[in-house]
């Protein structure tokens, strides 16, 4: 894998269904993934900055886990409410500071 | 107390013009960034800044030059517009050393 790469690329969920996603990175030369919530109309905001292999992060009801040798990371909803819609990006970290983008997963909660 | 805020929120403007986009940051960071969001949603880094040196410039016309007054300014200078110029451009920044990025509310260009 040279970029990143993100499945699916859309969700839909029934509200207190819980889910998960994929973000796929080159596993060679890694510095740090990133996993950005971004709602439509407004700025994307870091949800979890993840550097070890076997990192596990929690946020409330999302989480997050990195596994730096195969090149990948989930992220978990659990209960999804209808504020959890929004597109999902992961970034790799590429040196400088300089991050690459996957094109996000983009969730919708049915109520 | 915004943290990192851009302006003008939107632009329209016409091929061949010369436009800028203002970027600014309160959160006492010491880089910053341009990114574009293109055509299939994609956000792509274009330039970065840090304590107002020039450290990222990817591959990106000549026609967009940004400037860095201070630490907690960067802006973006495009000219003679073209359609394909037509994008969000996202400012952020960060503190050197931290890989968590702080994101601008994104500036809208329509190039007609």
């Amino acid at each position: 894998i040279l970029n990143v790469e993100q499945s699916p690329q859309s969700l839909h969920v029934q509200e207190g269904d819980s889910t998960n996603f994929t973000c796929s990175f080159p596993s060679s030369n890694f510095y740090a993934l990133h996993w950005y919530r971004w709602e439509t109309a407004k700025s994307p905001e870091a949800l979890f900055v993840m550097t070890l292999n076997g990192d596990e992060k929690k946020k409330g009801r999302i989480s997050a886990t990195l596994n730096t040798k195969e090149g990948y990371s989930y992220l978990y909803i659990k209960g999804s409410q209808p504020e959890d819609s929004a597109t999902y990006l992961c970034a790799f970290i590429k040196g400088a500071q300089k991050l690459v983008f996957g094109q996000g997963t983009r969730l919708t909660i049915n109520p | 107390d915004t943290a990192v805020s851009q302006t003008p929120k939107y632009l329209v403007t016409q091929m061949g013009n010369d436009k800028s986009i203002k970027c600014e940051q309160n959160l006492g960071h010491d880089t910053m960034y341009w990114y574009k969001q293109d055509s299939k949603k994609f956000l792509k880094i274009m330039f970065s800044y840090n304590n107002k040196e020039l450290i990222i410039n990817e591959t990106v016309p000549n026609r967009f030059s940004p400037k860095s007054p201070d630490k907690a300014h960067l802006n973006l200078h495009i000219n003679s517009l073209e359609l394909g110029d037509s994008a969000v451009y996202f400012c952020a920044s960060s503190l050197q050393g931290s890989y968590e990025q702080y994101f601008g509310p994104g500036t809208r260009l329509t190039v007609t």
